[in-house]
């Protein structure tokens, strides 16, 4: 079962930065926190991890709370391309890494 | 290049067949998986493999057979065909140690 909870739809106006939240509040010290999206009709696309520290990468940014029980994935400047059903997986390094899929949040970028 | 491939893309087929569905990738990496997306949009991991070794096995019916003939390859074999296994099957595969996951296109299986 998944161990977070994400709205179930968000939207966003073009040009926008889109901050989609993540409440994970069982978090144990080893695990990560994973985003990928999924644009629709295609397969995942990994977007962004963090352990501890915010993370920044080209596609987004990855804030998460000092207490990591919650974390935010951050899209600077939303584009219609973005509009996507976005999940926040947590999850160890150990065993065969599978990934555990909740409901995502449907992210609309409007214009 | 695409990373991950999937054949077929689209699969119609009546219940009672059997089918098979063929992942390749070229990243190099030792270890693949496969994804149920069900009507329901639900994505649950079926198995896993890692250097041609079974790691992941979740509770799927024994009429799935994932085969992995080399470390680039993971097919799926599915005998008796229900209608509740109509879905879109995606394939990933990650490399040792490595966080991300890439997945391939997906291939929509329809059962009538």
């Amino acid at each position: 079962d998944a161990k977070t909870t994400q709205p179930p739809s968000m939207d966003c106006a073009e040009g926008r930065a889109a901050n989609l939240p993540c409440n994970h509040s069982t978090i144990s010290g080893n695990e990560y926190v994973y985003w990928y999206r999924q644009i629709h009709s295609q397969g995942p696309q990994y977007i962004i991890h963090g352990l501890k520290n915010n993370e920044t990468n080209e596609m987004a940014s990855l804030i998460i709370t000092e207490d990591r029980k919650s974390s935010t994935l951050i899209l600077p400047h939303a584009t219609l391309r973005d509009t996507a059903v976005y999940y926040c997986i947590v999850r160890d390094l150990q065993g065969a890494q599978k990934l555990v899929f909740g409901q995502g949040t449907r992210l609309t970028i409007n214009p | 290049d695409t990373a991950v491939s999937q054949t077929p893309k689209y699969l119609v087929t009546q219940m009672g067949n059997d089918k098979s569905i063929k992942c390749e990738q070229n990243l190099g990496h030792d270890t693949m998986y496969w994804y149920k997306q069900d009507s329901k949009k639900f994505l649950k991991i079926m198995f896993s493999y890692n250097n041609k070794e079974l790691i992941i096995n979740e509770t799927v019916p024994n009429r799935f057979s994932p085969k992995s003939p080399d470390k680039a390859h993971l097919n799926l074999h599915i005998n008796s065909l229900e209608l509740g296994d109509s879905a879109v099957y995606f394939c990933a595969s990650r490399t040792g140690g490595g966080h991300e996951q890439y997945f391939g296109p997906g291939t929509r299986l329809t059962v009538t």
